[in-house]
């Protein structure tokens, strides 16, 4: 069965500095691949989106996103962060029957 | 409508009672998605509609639990005689097609004391 793993719960970093939140997934073939943001108070908002090509996606806030097929896995970088970025942030994967397989979350903090 | 919109935003209830959550999806979207999160925790699927197709019902917890959707329009969610363990915020998505980006709306929290 397909799975999503995000193997850190939380990530604290500081005001500036860079970010990599990790997503691994185990899937047959070459998946669609999603990081979705949730911030306090607020729904959940698509960032980015791999479904083919180009490996290095680009997404909103400044975000972006790379598809290592060897290593099955779609990490998030920014390389800045700002305070506003604080929020928990989820990696979803399709499985076979198109539904998205959602990882548990990696809840962002960020230091002043 | 400009998004997806959910009723009420917070529902509080006594154990035992049943209660109906509503979804608008926006329009055109053949796909809609009930999902139950609850605190601290990721999303966990219930139910999935799409278009006129018999919904996928595979995530739903228990007998309680139950969703209607007519044609491409409003769904509701129903869960009867609810347990304190049904407490949590209940999000509804819709998309054009399954495996598309799913637009959410602002979720319901449900109480249930």
């Amino acid at each position: 069965a397909q799975s999503v793993t995000q193997p850190d719960i939380h990530i604290t970093v500081s005001e500036g500095a860079s970010l990599e939140l990790r997503c691994n997934y185990s899937y047959g073939a070459t998946p669609y691949l999603f990081w979705y943001v949730q911030s306090p108070g607020q729904g959940l908002q698509l960032l980015l989106k791999y479904f083919s090509g180009d490996t290095l996606v680009q997404g909103i806030k400044g975000f972006e996103a790379e598809f290592k097929r060897s290593q099955s896995s779609f990490n998030l970088r920014k390389p800045s962060v700002h305070w506003s970025d604080a929020a928990e942030y989820f990696c979803a994967v399709p499985d076979s029957n198109y539904q998205l397989i959602w990882g548990a979350g990696t809840k962002l903090i960020i230091k002043p | 409508g400009a998004g997806v919109s959910q009723s009420p935003s917070n529902k509080v209830t006594e154990k035992g009672k049943d209660v109906e959550l509503r979804c608008d999806p926006i329009s055109g979207h053949t796909a809609l998605y009930w999902y139950r999160q609850r605190l601290g925790q990721g999303l966990e699927f219930l139910i999935y509609f799409q278009g006129n197709s018999a919904p996928d019902k595979s995530g739903l917890p228990s007998d309680r639990f139950s969703a209607e959707r007519t044609g491409e329009s409003v769904s509701t969610l129903t869960i009867q005689r609810t347990q304190q363990e049904d407490s949590a915020v209940y999000l509804c998505a819709s998309s054009l097609a399954r495996a598309d980006e799913q637009f959410f709306g602002p979720g319901t929290r449900l109480t249930v004391l």
